[in-house]
């Protein structure tokens, strides 16, 4: 099973500043690899695919890249509606496709 | 408009079994994996498996083989996950999200398992 690490747990990060986050696999995922936000209450909702594809709506201040083990999603300029949990998933070998274990970005 | 709608929160005892639903519409529902996510109180998504609806090719994580069942029918665009004898550890969010990666998602069932 291929087990994804993400960092930091939780990111403080200002409005209007940039944010970037970490999701490493514990072996390559090629670029198989998903971001996903999710809101309290909400159900998640993916932002991107293909490690660097935003998924239909998703604005552009969100940014993935990285392929093998190593990803980052970044976050241009930060709006107050960004402030949730994101998880990384890797759907390269199965099963299971596996999630980390989440990203607290949080208003600092 | 693609859309994925569970069934409604359950409360169960203990011992009892399950079955939970989730309805989809808007495209083609035999050409697109289904697949099921946990989500515990206060904690991460947990990846439970997944079913193409058109073969029933059905894939499950270690940790859910032999604890739930993954099913579809395709006649009404559904699929389920059931439980045969429901745990209190089985108390959480439960999703239904579209395709390998998970495009499209579920409302979620919060299913509660208590005495």
């Amino acid at each position: 099973e291929i087990v994804m690490t993400q960092s930091p747990a939780t990111l403080s990060v200002s409005p209007g500043e940039r944010a970037t986050l970490s999701c490493r696999a514990s072996q390559s995922v090629s670029s198989n690899l998903a971001w996903y936000q999710q809101k309290p209450g909400q159900a998640p909702r993916l932002l991107i695919y293909g490690a660097s594809t935003r998924a239909t709506g998703i604005p552009a201040r969100f940014g993935g890249s990285g392929s093998g083990t190593e990803f980052t999603l970044t976050i241009s300029s930060l709006q107050s509606e960004d402030f949730a949990v994101y998880y990384c998933q890797q759907y390269n070998n199965w099963p299971p496709y596996t999630f980390g274990q989440g990203t607290k970005l949080e208003i600092k | 408009e693609v859309q994925l709608v569970q069934s409604g929160a359950e409360v169960k005892k203990p011992g009892e079994s399950l079955k939970i639903s989730c309805k989809g519409s808007g495209y083609s529902f035999t050409n697109y994996w289904i697949g099921w996510v946990r989500q515990m109180p206060g904690k991460g998504l947990e990846w439970m498996g997944i079913l193409y609806p058109g073969d029933s090719d059905t894939r499950y994580s270690p940790s859910f083989q032999g604890q739930v069942t993954i099913s579809a029918d395709k006649s009404i665009s559904t699929a389920y996950l059931q439980w045969s004898s429901l745990k209190a550890s089985d108390t959480a969010m439960y999703y239904c999200a579209r395709e390998t990666y998970f495009d499209y998602w579920g409302q979620g069932t919060l299913v509660t398992v208590s005495s």
